[in-house]
């Protein structure tokens, strides 16, 4: 069965690094997204992603983050400057019709020390 | 008033009874319903889609949609331990693409 693939798993970093979440989502899918979930709450929706544009975004998804397809199979959520409230874990998903439910990666958990 | 709500948890079953999962959701306009599984630790699973009101059958799970009273459920016939999960219930406006969670209600079932 197809797979979203995030890479890594887990990433440490000091906050006010700059960090990269890599996504390679199903080869057919048309439509990418990123989520978060903070440890013990609900999945937040981040960004959405079509036709090599962001299609929609979230009040969380603010000028530190950004998002790139910077070629036909990768999908990557850039965080420029960490802060500690961006410890969470980080999920993309694809789709292939806008009405249907998603396929999760496997997450990358993020820890901002 | 949350977006998506969910009958809050934990709720606990023997095996082999029936769990019921609720969930509310606040825009009219949404038209498209989703059921989740989340393993601890783990990325949401998706295992129920509707779309239309009335019942839906897949296996052990039943999802039921009502538009009118803005209400989706879930129901596991026969629940096994390997159910034992939080499930989440998320709810798409229109085509906009995005799915808005509720905060999902994790289910026990005890052996």
């Amino acid at each position: 069965e197809p797979e979203v693939t995030q890479t890594p798993s887990h990433q440490v970093t000091q906050m006010g690094q700059e960090v990269i979440l890599r996504c390679v989502p199903i080869s057919n899918h048309l439509y990418f997204y990123w989520y978060r979930q903070i440890l013990g709450q609900k999945v937040e929706f981040l960004v959405s992603f079509y036709n090599n544009e962001i299609s929609e975004k979230s009040e969380i998804f603010d000028d530190q983050f950004s998002v790139e397809r910077p070629d036909g199979s990768n999908f990557t959520l850039k965080i420029r400057s960490t802060k500690l409230e961006d410890s969470a874990m980080y999920f993309c998903a694809s789709i292939s019709q806008v009405n249907y439910g998603y396929t999760f990666g496997s997450g990358t958990r993020l820890t901002v020390v | 008033q949350k977006e998506v709500e969910q009958n809050s948890g934990p709720l606990s079953v023997p095996e082999g009874a029936i769990a019921s999962l609720n969930c509310t959701y606040s825009d009219r306009g949404s038209q498209s319903f989703f059921w989740y599984r989340q393993y601890s630790g783990k990325s949401p699973e998706l295992i129920m889609s509707i779309y239309s009101n009335g019942d839906k059958e897949d296996g052990r799970f039943t999802a039921q949609l009502n538009k009118a009273s803005q209400y989706v459920s879930l129901l596991i016939r026969d629940s096994q331990p390997s159910d034992s999960a939080t499930y989440l219930c998320a709810v798409k406006i229109n085509d906009a693409g995005k799915s808005t969670f509720g905060d999902g209600t994790t289910l026990t079932v005890k052996p």
